[in-house]
């Protein structure tokens, strides 16, 4: 299957302070990224949706202006936890998928943040 | 309302013992249905998934799931359990295999040896 791989594996951060988190697909373009929360134990929450070249779409109850998601390019979408606090903390999975409808979604590894 | 429940949070098995995972849905449209397989730590590894045709669907590592349209389920099964199949299993509904999925809560499962 398609490749979609995310930087960095983990990270942790000082509260205060923004992360950004990359999301590539390697070997097909993604028209369209997700990006996910998981806390421990618990499901995948739908974050955003992006498509490329336009303003991501953001799920209820997810504050835009501290989750900057950008997708600039049909292979690389970043997601920036603008201002952290350790309530951020929790594990983000992006995923890509192509233009069609009966394209697959990847997912991606996912990246820790830990906010201190 | 759209969702996915998984009504077991925790499953354990002995190894070579047959796997039943439970899933339900509700969904307005006609959905797509998946399972997936997560290790700790790790990303999703897509198990399988199904939208139409033969309702009994084969995937990868042995995993096989039934589509019954008038239980709104999509059952996860493995005839006989690895002790590498122990990890945490969603199962998802979704508009295609693109879009945009709702998760089961997840059933993490053990093997005892």
């Amino acid at each position: 299957g398609a490749v979609v791989s995310q930087h960095p594996s983990r990270v942790i951060c000082k509260s205060g302070t923004s992360v950004k988190i990359e999301c590539r697909s390697l070997d097909f373009q993604a028209t369209t990224m997700f990006w996910y929360r998981q806390f421990p134990k618990q499901s995948l929450m739908l974050m955003a949706t992006s498509n490329e070249g336009s303003k991501a779409t953001y799920e209820q109850g997810v504050e835009k202006d501290k989750f900057l998601i950008n997708h600039a390019s049909l292979t690389l979408s970043t997601l920036t936890v603008t201002s952290a606090h350790p309530e951020d903390s929790s594990f983000y999975i992006c995923s890509g998928a192509g233009p069609s409808s009966t394209d697959t979604q990847y997912f991606g590894p996912g990246t820790r943040l830990t906010v201190l | 309302a759209q969702s996915v429940t998984q009504p077991d949070i925790h499953i354990t098995v002995s190894e070579g013992a047959s796997l039943e995972l439970r899933c339900n849905y509700s969904y307005g449209a006609t959905p797509y249905l998946f399972w997936y397989v997560q290790s700790p730590g790790q990303g999703l590894q897509l198990l399988l998934k199904y939208f139409s045709g033969d309702t009994l669907v084969q995937g990868i590592k042995g995993f096989e799931a039934e589509f019954k349209r008038s239980q709104s389920s999509f059952n996860l099964r493995k005839p006989s359990v690895h002790w590498s199949d122990a990890a945490e299993y969603f199962c998802a509904v979704g508009p295609n295999q693109g879009g945009k999925l709702i998760f089961g809560q997840g059933t993490e499962l053990s093997v005892k040896p």
